[in-house]
This record gives C-alpha cells, sequence and structure tokens, in this order.
C-alpha cells in the first residue's frame, strides 16, 4: 500500500511566523506535489518536484516555498503566515510518469 | 468557465439505490480520467482510473468516458452508508517524462442514507 504521511493533522499558527508542513511518502516515487484545498475553490497546485532538488510552481505558488532534499520527504514553507493562508494543506506522491497521485491525509492549517 | 465542471452536489439517496456522478470538461487533450472519494476531514483516496474512451469496472464502481461528449460518469451501484463521502474527478492530457499535473473537479457530495 502505498503510504504518504504528513507531519501534523492540525496546526493553528499565527500571523507572520514561518510554517513548515512535511510530508513523507515510502513508495519511492519520483514525484511529489502540494495542493491546498478550499470550499467552493476545490484543490489548487501550489507546487511540485519530480527530483531531488527540482521544484516547480503550480497554480497558486505566491506566498509559498518548498524544499526538496531527500527523494522520500517534501516540505511546503509558509515564509510568513497570512490568514488567507487558513486552508487545508494535502500532499500527493506519483510514479514520475504516471498520473495516478496518491494523497496524504492532509493537515488543516488556522493562522490566526 | 472552469476546465472541468461538477455539480456540488448535495447528492441524496437511499440506501441500495444506483448513484450516478459525473463531471464535463472543456479540454479536448486530456485523455486519462480519476475518480477519488474523499472522506470529511481525510486526504482523496484514488478510485478509479481509466484511459480513454470506455468503461471500466471494479466492484460496485463504473467509470465511464465519453470523450466525444467530453463527458465523464461513476456510477455506484447498491450504494451503502459507507459510501457517503465527496466524489473527486481529475483528469490529465498525458504522460510526460516528469510531473503529470492534474484537473481536478470541485466535488460532489454523496449522502446515502439508510
Amino acid at each position: 500500500d502505498v503510504k504518504v504521511t504528513q507531519s501534523s493533522r492540525y496546526l493553528v499558527k499565527r500571523t507572520g511566523e514561518k510554517v513548515f508542513l512535511e510530508c513523507v511518502q515510502d513508495m519511492d516515487h519520483e514525484n511529489m506535489f502540494w495542493y491546498r484545498q478550499d470550499p467552493g475553490l476545490g484543490l489548487r497546485l501550489i507546487y511540485f518536484s519530480y527530483d531531488v532538488k527540482m521544484k516547480e510552481k503550480g497554480d497558486i505558488p505566491e506566498g509559498y516555498s518548498v524544499s526538496r532534499e531527500k527523494k522520500e520527504r517534501f516540505s511546503l514553507i509558509l515564509e510568513s503566515a497570512s490568514t488567507n493562508q487558513t486552508s487545508m494543506y494535502l500532499c500527493a506522491s506519483s510514479f514520475l510518469s504516471h498520473n495516478e497521485q496518491f494523497f496524504g491525509p492532509g493537515t488543516r492549517l488556522t493562522v490566526l | 468557465q472552469k476546465e472541468v465542471e461538477q455539480d456540488p452536489g448535495p447528492l441524496s439517496v437511499p440506501e441500495g439505490a444506483i448513484v450516478s456522478l459525473n463531471c464535463t470538461y472543456s479540454n479536448s487533450a486530456f485523455q486519462y480520467f480519476m475518480w477519488y472519494r474523499q472522506y470529511s476531514r481525510k486526504g482523496p483516496e484514488l478510485l478509479m482510473y481509466t484511459y480513454s474512451s470506455g468503461n471500466k469496472e471494479d466492484g460496485r464502481f463504473t467509470a465511464q468516458v465519453d470523450k466525444s461528449s467530453k463527458y465523464i460518469s461513476l456510477f455506484i451501484r447498491d450504494s451503502q452508508p459507507s459510501d457517503s463521502a465527496t466524489y473527486l474527478c481529475a483528469m490529465s492530457p498525458g504522460r510526460k517524462a516528469a510531473g503529470n499535473k492534474l484537473t481536478f473537479g470541485g466535488g460532489t457530495r454523496v449522502l446515502v442514507k439508510p
């Protein structure tokens, strides 16, 4: 079974704080993705990576950065959290040229 | 207009009924189609994966793709209360060398009442 884990299920941070969301997968997938999910807006791609140290912007990268130092781990960083970044954050992974993505359980982030 | 349209619901059905879900899309380049199930406060789980047009069956689930109409469907037979969830369609134009991105519908919430 594909296993994608995320560091926290629920997180509460204050405006201006630096926030790290961690994602780990155990299936040796090359691709890893970060999405946010909001009511009425659906799933939106923030960043993805297809190799260690490689990253590409998704549809809404503003206010976010990412880090991929190891194949199994992909981190999403909010440099200075803002209230409009309150959302459900989902990590996913897939094999290099495959379409099927496997998701983690999500982190519900609240920024006060 | 969104690239992938999906009725948000909720779609309420009695236990045992057939659940019928669908998505329409505008990008004729889409060739790979997926259905995900998402329970409340959980991550999406891959249910069905199809390529190009045609039908695919897996247990109580049947996925249909009609590329000429740019329309995909998911049918759930003998629905159970445990099928109550949000169902997301997703699609992709094809297999790139790396980093195939998916375009998602907004999801349809389904309630199966005992």
